[in-house]
């Protein structure tokens, strides 16, 4: 039963352009979303959170997106940047809260251009 | 290097071996927490820790895999009579455990069953 949904296994943009990454979650219980970032043979990296009190969470480049009614969020990137390159997975705490073991979705494979 | 470390980074083993993985976490992080990836997948929790306690483990830790954390500060990993299927990322996280504490993840140990 996969909660946590990312449905695009890869996402090509030119450098200078925006990422969209989405996510969709399926359990009511989850308000707190977390993305990481994760490079070939390297653990993932935290990127940025979103609590479910919020709609939006910024970070430099990064910003997330929450729509708790479409129970779905979303990562831009602007402006997108070849170092961003990676495989980005969404995760939420799997009983709810913000803490505690994390539920992944399968990632998206985000390829940024020259 | 303050972050997450795991030993060894890479495992190559024959069937029916048992492997033993070693997680330190950031030093002042009471709990930690084990991942398997497999490819195509997100990270899929294994176990977690509250100093020396275990506090819950997923059904994909079967019997033969065993995880201790006996003094509360570094962690190891245990697969008994290792089988083709256990080859995978292995993951350790840590974190203070506090109200929306990131999970710092270390760089993984591949394995690979022959």
């Amino acid at each position: 039963d996969q909660q946590v949904k990312q449905n695009s296994p890869s996402l090509s943009v030119q450098e200078g352009r925006i990422s969209i990454l989405n996510c969709d979650y399926t359990n009511s219980m989850f308000d707190y979303f977390l993305w990481y970032k994760k490079y070939p043979a390297e653990g993932p990296t935290f990127l940025i959170s979103i609590s479910s009190i919020k709609d939006k969470n910024e970070d430099g480049r990064f910003t997330v997106f929450l729509n708790k009614s479409a129970k779905h969020l979303s990562l831009h990137i602007v402006p997108s940047q070849p170092g961003d390159s990676a495989v980005y997975f969404c995760a939420a705490p799997r009983w709810g809260g913000s803490q505690g073991n994390l539920i992944f979705g399968k990632g998206t494979k985000l390829s940024v251009k020259p | 290097d303050t972050g997450v470390s795991q030993d060894p980074r890479h495992k190559i083993t024959k069937r029916g071996q048992n492997v033993t993985f070693r997680c330190d976490p950031i030093s002042e992080h009471n709990r930690l927490y084990w991942y398997r990836q497999t490819l195509g997948q997100g990270p899929e929790f294994l176990t977690y820790f509250q100093n020396e306690a275990q506090l819950e483990k997923s059904r994909l830790l079967s019997d033969r895999f065993s995880a201790e954390r006996p003094k509360g500060s570094f962690s190891t990993l245990e697969i008994q009579r290792t089988e083709q299927g256990d080859s995978a990322m292995y993951l350790c996280a840590s974190n203070k455990g506090g109200s929306t504490d990131t999970q710092y993840f270390g760089p993984g140990t591949r394995l690979t069953v022959l």
